[in-house]
């Protein structure tokens, strides 16, 4: 079975320093990784997606994500972090293809990222 | 404009009082999914749909129903709602559950906030 691991469930950091939310997986075969952000009353939108290719992939608002195939992670960073992007960060996996049924999308508990002004 | 609709945005039931939670999309998405959102333990599926009357159970069903007589509609049905059934509830949508749309990212509703007394 494919899981999800989001190993802090708080992360704090000042408006203009660098964040990294953590993410680390398990699934069989090659994943496909994707994280969401939740802003409070909405609902999840997509940030950005690993599929294969370069490790390091770009996203939204300014947001990146370094797969590491070798400690199975996938972290989110930002190099500046804003007073706006504080939400709640979902990192989800979806395992290699074997038919319809593995389609389907494993998300962790969640991080509530909170930057402090 | 792309969107996933749900309604309502809050509800307030008793325990026993039959309800429906509606899900539409307008980006004629095949695959649609329903998620329960609970503090410390992220998202969990529900139910999904793979296509036009193809459904198939999530991670926790029980005590739910759903439909999918069209594409575009999805109903979440408490035949008998319970405290327990309290949450926050998500709808999703992406394109298809087949190899060539895999790294699909899902589309989310602004979800349903229920609570059962």
């Amino acid at each position: 079975a494919q899981s999800v691991a989001q190993p802090e469930d708080q992360v704090n950091v000042a408006e203009g320093n660098p964040l990294t939310v953590k993410c680390t997986y398990s699934v069989s075969g090659n994943p496909y990784l994707f994280w969401y952000v939740q802003y409070p009353n909405r609902g999840l939108q997509f940030l950005l997606k690993y599929i294969t290719g370069d490790n390091l992939v770009k996203g939204s608002y300014g947001f990146e994500a370094e797969f590491n195939k070798s400690q199975t992670s996938f972290h989110l960073k930002k190099p500046s972090a804003l007073v706006s992007d504080s939400a709640l960060y979902f990192c989800a996996v979806r395992g290699a293809y074997s038919g319809a049924g593995s389609y389907q999308l494993t998300f962790g508990k969640g991080t509530k990222l909170s930057v402090i002004p | 404009e792309a969107q996933v609709t749900q309604n309502p945005r809050y509800l307030i039931t008793v325990t026993g009082k039959k309800l429906t939670v509606t899900c539409s999309q307008n980006m004629n998405h095949e695959y649609m999914s329903w998620y329960r959102q609970d503090p410390g333990l992220g998202l969990r599926q529900i139910y999904y749909s793979m296509n036009v009357e193809v459904t198939d159970k999530g991670d926790v069903p029980e005590g739910y129903k759903v439909s999918r007589k069209e594409k575009r509609n999805f109903p979440l049905i408490l035949e008998s709602p319970s405290p327990n059934q309290t949450s926050l509830y998500f709808c999703a949508s992406s394109l298809k559950a087949q190899v060539s749309s895999y790294n699909s990212p899902l589309h989310f509703g602004n979800g349903t906030r229920l609570t059962v007394t």
